[in-house]
């Protein structure tokens, strides 16, 4: 199946912006989604499609993609903001259909 | 408010087979819109997607998993199930339900997901 790779961590100060990237041959073909969870919670959708963000999302968070790597950019990242962040998307690879995750990447907000 | 409930074994033994149940209350999972899946989450570790299904029974898993896995729904009852056969213990994880748009949906994405169940394989 395909693979989509993340940063492990990434740090941000506080009112900053920053970029949570994901990489992946699926994502030459296929949009990116993104998901926040916080300890012990469910994931939550954050980004979906080309740049969609679901209801009470706030409009710091926004979605890009080019060739083969999709980027998550949160503009002046508040305390609240930290969390693991995951990406997916659909398994390009073979004939089957299917979904994969990216590995996640750790958000601190310093 | 669409809201998703996982329920089964918090304790399944090695080699046996665990069982979870998804309870869809607030809408119906017979909409023609959406397809539900399953995802798990070993402890500090990253998601996995396990399988999806459609209300009509149409499936798809995740081809690591596909030889151990069935996900059925049951329409009359709202819910949707997961059974995962010859656990071991590399399948102690958090369970999770979500629904999802499908694979045929450019704009595809796991929008509502429950809560999450932790399952632990152990004698």
């Amino acid at each position: 199946s395909s693979e989509l790779t993340q940063d492990p961590a990434v740090s941000v100060a506080l009112g900053q912006t920053v970029r949570i990237t994901c990489q992946g041959d699926s994502l030459r073909s296929y949009y990116a989604s993104w998901y926040q969870q916080k300890p012990g919670q469910a994931p939550v959708l954050v980004i979906y499609g080309k740049n969609n963000r679901p209801s009470g999302i706030p409009d710091r968070f926004s979605g890009s993609s080019s060739g083969n790597t999709a980027s998550l950019t949160i503009t002046g990242a508040q305390a609240e903001d930290e969390a693991d962040y995951y990406c997916n998307s659909r398994d390009s690879s073979g004939n089957h259909l299917g979904v994969v995750f990216g590995g996640g990447t750790k958000l601190t907000v310093l | 408010q669409l809201q998703l409930q996982e329920s089964g074994p918090g304790l399944v033994k090695p080699s046996e087979t665990l069982s979870l149940t998804c309870t869809v209350s607030g809408g119906s999972i017979s909409s023609s819109s959406y397809y539900w899946g399953w995802i798990r989450q070993p402890p500090g570790k990253g998601l996995e997607w396990i399988g999806s299904i459609y209300y009509s029974g149409s499936t798809y898993y995740n081809p690591s998993l596909k030889s151990r896995v069935t996900i059925s729904v049951d329409t009359s009852k709202n819910q949707f199930s997961l059974k995962l056969s010859s656990v071991t213990a590399a399948d102690t994880a958090v369970y999770y339900c979500a629904r999802h748009k499908g694979p045929w949906e450019p704009n595809d994405a796991f929008d509502i997901w429950g809560q999450g169940t932790m399952v632990t394989v152990s004698s």
